[in-house]
């Protein structure tokens, strides 16, 4: 059985430029969160999106987007990068409200 | 608030010995606790869950003790052993929603 599939794994970009994140769930899993993750915040909440509708939305700025496909395959933008952008993106999915995540390894940003 | 908070930051446990990571919250409409571990290079893994229903789960060498009133809730790992170290994160869901505030984070180290 496939994992959560994030693409690219690494990633640099410079300021100022925007990017594009891609994840693919586990087969049959229509819920697809994505997550920040620094050393110094920790793993913070992006977004929450289920049968493409976004549903949960953290406190990032505007800069960051996402959205979700009819394959339950999900993308996340962030725009005007900046420095403090840099960090492991991860995503995951779920089946239920009865199980937790399946997380990807993550795609690792960084902004020079 | 939400938040939860994560002690200790960082644990070094001896082989065969008890390794314990706290952790305590604020917020009365988190539904579910689950832990996750975390190895250098890839995403969190979903390691165990409990509900505020139930007061411990025991899951091989994993046990999570609850305690509903004092708000807080902990992670046993018995018999530590080296393939044990790794990253442990705590997390709350949120009632009716995917979204999951994590604690902080414990590097846990098990000395052969």
């Amino acid at each position: 059985k496939a994992g959560v599939t994030q693409t690219p794994r690494y990633l640099i970009k410079t300021r100022g430029q925007q990017v594009t994140l891609s994840c693919s769930p586990i087969s049959g899993h229509r819920s697809v969160s994505w997550y920040q993750q620094t050393p110094g915040q920790g793993l913070q909440f992006l977004f929450e999106y289920f049968s493409e509708t976004q549903r949960n939305k953290g406190n990032f700025p505007g800069r960051f987007s996402g959205r979700q496909f009819s394959n339950s395959r999900s993308e996340m933008n962030v725009s005007t990068l900046e420095l403090g952008d840099s960090a492991l993106y991860l995503c995951a999915s779920s089946l239920t409200d009865d199980y937790g995540y399946t997380f990807g390894s993550g795609t690792r940003l960084t902004v020079v | 608030q939400q938040q939860v908070k994560q002690s200790p930051q960082s644990l070094i446990v001896q082989k065969g010995g008890i390794s314990i990571i706290n952790c305590a919250y604020e917020n009365t409409a988190f539904d579910y606790f689950p832990w996750y571990q975390q190895f250098p290079g890839k995403g969190p893994a979903l390691l165990i869950a409990i509900r505020p229903d139930v007061s411990e789960k025991k899951e091989g060498r994993f046990t999570i003790s609850f305690n509903k009133s004092a708000k807080q809730f902990s992670l046993h790992i018995m018999d530590s052993q080296p393939g044990d170290s790794a990253t442990y994160f705590c997390a709350a869901r949120t009632s009716g929603t995917y979204k999951y505030i994590f604690g902080t984070g414990t590097r846990l180290k098990v000395l052969a």
